[in-house]
């Protein structure tokens, strides 16, 4: 099993509706737990992190992460053409002392207008 | 606040030639640093990682090096450019749980 692992998309919603991304961990990663977003082109962006169980909210994004299920996930409120982009889910490596960033492969989400 | 540098922003090297990229960091002392490559449509891979000054470890045997001459400046370099060097690199540092990358030099080895 990877450390991080993401459907790779690409994940086709409509203007206005909610984007559902899902990342699954192994035991190798601790449970802090990052969404960036990735432009074409440019470089990522840290957009959520997350430490505990539950749900964290930050304008239109929520990030759940489940440590039973061993999984993270990310809704894209109300979807705009300008949340496309490729999401990365990423952990830090238990076995590296927290200093490697384990990342998935990326889900590329498409907001069609 | 803190910022991360990376430059040449663009670079188109001939085969066989030397590379050198910098990344420098302010606002912050004693960050961790890493350089990332992103080949075409793939997935970002860890080349190297530094805790501090001199010290270095490798993810990926290849013909990249890396050094940290100075806390906030991490650069990497090769004597001789294969065309799989190609892609986007990627500058990062961390705070105390979350990493930021740097804008990134898009590399094309030809």
């Amino acid at each position: 099993q990877k450390e991080v692992e993401q459907n790779s998309g690409p994940l086709s919603v409509p203007e206005g509706a909610i984007a559902s991304l899902n990342c699954t961990y192994s035991d190798r990663v601790s449970q802090s737990f990052f969404w960036y977003r990735q432009y074409s082109g440019k470089s990522p962006e840290l957009i959520m992190s997350i430490y505990s169980n539950g749900d964290k909210e930050d304008g239109r994004f929520t990030a759940q992460l489940n440590k039973a299920s061993q999984y993270v996930s990310l809704l894209i409120r109300d979807s705009q053409p300008s949340d496309s982009a490729t999401y990365l889910c990423a952990g830090w490596a238990i076995k590296a002392a927290g200093n490697k960033l384990t990342f998935g492969g990326g889900t590329r989400v498409l907001v069609k207008p | 606040s803190q910022t991360i540098h990376q430059w040449p922003a663009t670079l188109v090297q001939p085969v066989g030639s030397p590379l050198s990229l910098e990344c420098t960091v302010e606002g912050t002392s004693n960050p961790n640093l890493y350089w990332y490559r992103q080949a075409a449509g793939r997935g970002l891979q860890l080349l190297f990682y530094s805790v501090g000054i001199g010290q270095i470890s490798s993810e990926v045997p290849q013909n990249l090096s890396a050094s940290r001459p100075q806390d906030r400046q991490f650069i990497l370099s090769s004597k001789k450019l294969l065309l799989s060097d190609s892609g986007f690199y990627l500058c990062a540092w961390k705070s105390s749980y979350e990493q930021y990358f740097g804008p990134g030099t898009r590399l094309t080895v030809t």
